[in-house]
């Protein structure tokens, strides 16, 4: 069982709606990571959260918004989503940014309608 | 025909047989890699980590090789098992502009052990 517990495990939603993804650990965790992973393709990362702030947006489009409430929980608004942005959404953790492995939960798996 | 990236590289080994797993990467100031291990359905999961002062470093059944010459990485798996078979990521890290670090992924390498 992952120490990153990700829900839901399966999303699907239109185009016009609002959603949430939700990522937790209890591992003490500093750093959390939201990617996107299509099929037969590596993670792409999105966004890094370092001590609840965020550090890198990678150009993420601004219907993607996260939010990092406390240590443990990472969070990612969906609004307004298009078909292309169906995928697996994976969150990770690692003990700090630098040189640590991280810890990815087994995602939630996202279909625009 | 097959179009480039639709398909992961596919290394199939017997049960029992030793695998090799090769990722070139591409940043000489690369100093911290990591592969990990992604079965179906499930997220990556660490397998192993070697950072750039070291050529070799061994774990259970695995040994990861580090030539930053060439800038290469291999995963050595020893005695393969069914439970294996999956996708192996390496991954490489970069420093941003900003100070932060983030990971890059390898374009993954499909494993499938053969009974």
């Amino acid at each position: 069982d992952t120490e990153v517990t990700q829900t839901p495990k399966h999303l699907v939603m239109g185009m016009t709606n609002k959603k949430s993804l939700k990522c937790e650990q209890h591992m003490g965790h500093r750093a959390m990571y939201w990617y996107k992973q299509k099929a037969k393709k590596p993670p792409e990362l999105m966004f890094v959260y370092s001590y609840e702030k965020l550090s890198i947006n990678e150009s993420v489009p601004s219907r993607f918004s996260p939010e990092c409430p406390n240590s443990s929980l990472l969070n990612l608004h969906l609004h307004a989503l298009q078909p292309e942005d169906s995928a697996l959404y994976l969150c990770a953790s690692s003990q700090q940014v630098l040189n640590q492995p991280q810890h990815f939960g087994d995602g939630t798996r996202l279909s625009i309608l | 025909g097959e179009s480039v990236g639709l398909h992961l590289p596919t290394l199939s080994v017997q049960e029992g047989d030793n695998s090799i797993i090769n990722c070139a990467y591409s940043n000489s100031a690369s100093d911290y890699f990591i592969w990990y291990k992604q079965e179906s359905g499930k997220g990556p999961q660490f397998i192993i980590d070697i950072r750039s002062n070291m050529d070799k470093r061994q774990g259970q059944r695995v040994t990861v090789l580090l030539n930053k010459t060439v800038k290469h990485l291999s995963l050595q798996i020893a005695a393969t098992q069914p439970g294996d078979s999956a996708v192996y990521f390496c991954a490489e890290n970069e420093e941003e502009t900003s100070g932060t670090y983030k990971y890059i992924f390898g374009t993954g390498t499909r494993l499938k052990v053969l009974a």
